[in-house]
């Protein structure tokens, strides 16, 4: 139980253009959804909290107009990166909490995405 | 949430016990010790988490001095699949649904 699933598993895209990153909670209700990123080397940093149906809570720093997070279902939430830049080349992960199960404040992880803006 | 100090990188050879400590000095009693590991370019997953007394799973053991400034994560017969990043996490009662602050971690090498 508590599977989280990321589309896709890996990106390239063209500076300027956006690119659009799913989260998938496949066997359980998340009302709740986590945005990180992780650069080379170094560890996952969050970037946003997303509730199921409200606007989602951005870290200090992270701008809210370049990662757009839609979280409209309770089993999808999804990161869109605008206007991308080489800068943004990282692997984003997202996370899920489980409320229904066993233990609701648990955080279950996606596999990751890898973005490479070019 | 409390601060974390683990070593960068350990090796283990398979089939031993891999031992990873963590120091988290400042913790408070209302803090819990948390672990995660992430594989190379996976998500991070759960292992084992605890308040004072030791726990143990199918995974791993977590021993936490009685003073609670550290613990240590114990990897009872470590493969080749182990080899991870593992993350010593401090947060707060997981009730109130606090964030997840992710350190640097240790690397754990397992070796043949």
């Amino acid at each position: 139980g508590a599977v989280v699933s990321q589309h896709p598993s890996w990106v390239i895209c063209k500076s300027g253009t956006s690119v659009k990153i799913e989260c998938r909670s496949l066997d359980f209700q998340a009302t709740t959804m986590f945005w990180y990123r992780q650069f080379p080397k170094q560890s996952l940093m969050l970037m946003a909290t997303s509730n199921e149906g409200s606007k989602a809570t951005y870290e200090q720093g992270v701008e809210k107009d370049k990662f757009l997070i839609n979280h409209a279902s309770l089993t999808l939430s999804t990161l869109t990166v605008t206007s991308a830049h080489p800068e943004d080349s990282s692997f984003y992960i997202c996370s899920a909490r489980d409320p229904g199960g066993q233990n609701p404040y648990e955080q279950y992880f996606g596999p990751g995405t890898r973005l490479t803006v070019t | 949430d409390a601060k974390t100090t683990q070593p960068t990188s350990m090796d283990c050879a398979e089939g031993r016990a891999a031992n990873l400590p963590c120091n988290h000095s400042t913790i408070s009693g209302n803090e819990y010790v948390y672990w995660y590991r992430q594989i190379h370019s996976q998500g991070p997953q759960y292992i084992i988490h605890g308040l004072k007394n030791n726990e143990t799973n199918e995974m791993a053991s977590l021993i936490i001095t009685e003073d609670r400034k550290s613990s240590t994560l114990i990897l009872p017969h470590a493969t080749l699949r182990d080899t991870a990043v593992y993350y010593c996490i401090v947060r707060v009662d997981p009730g109130t649904a606090s964030k997840l602050t992710f350190g640097t971690g240790t690397r754990l090498q397992v070796t043949l």
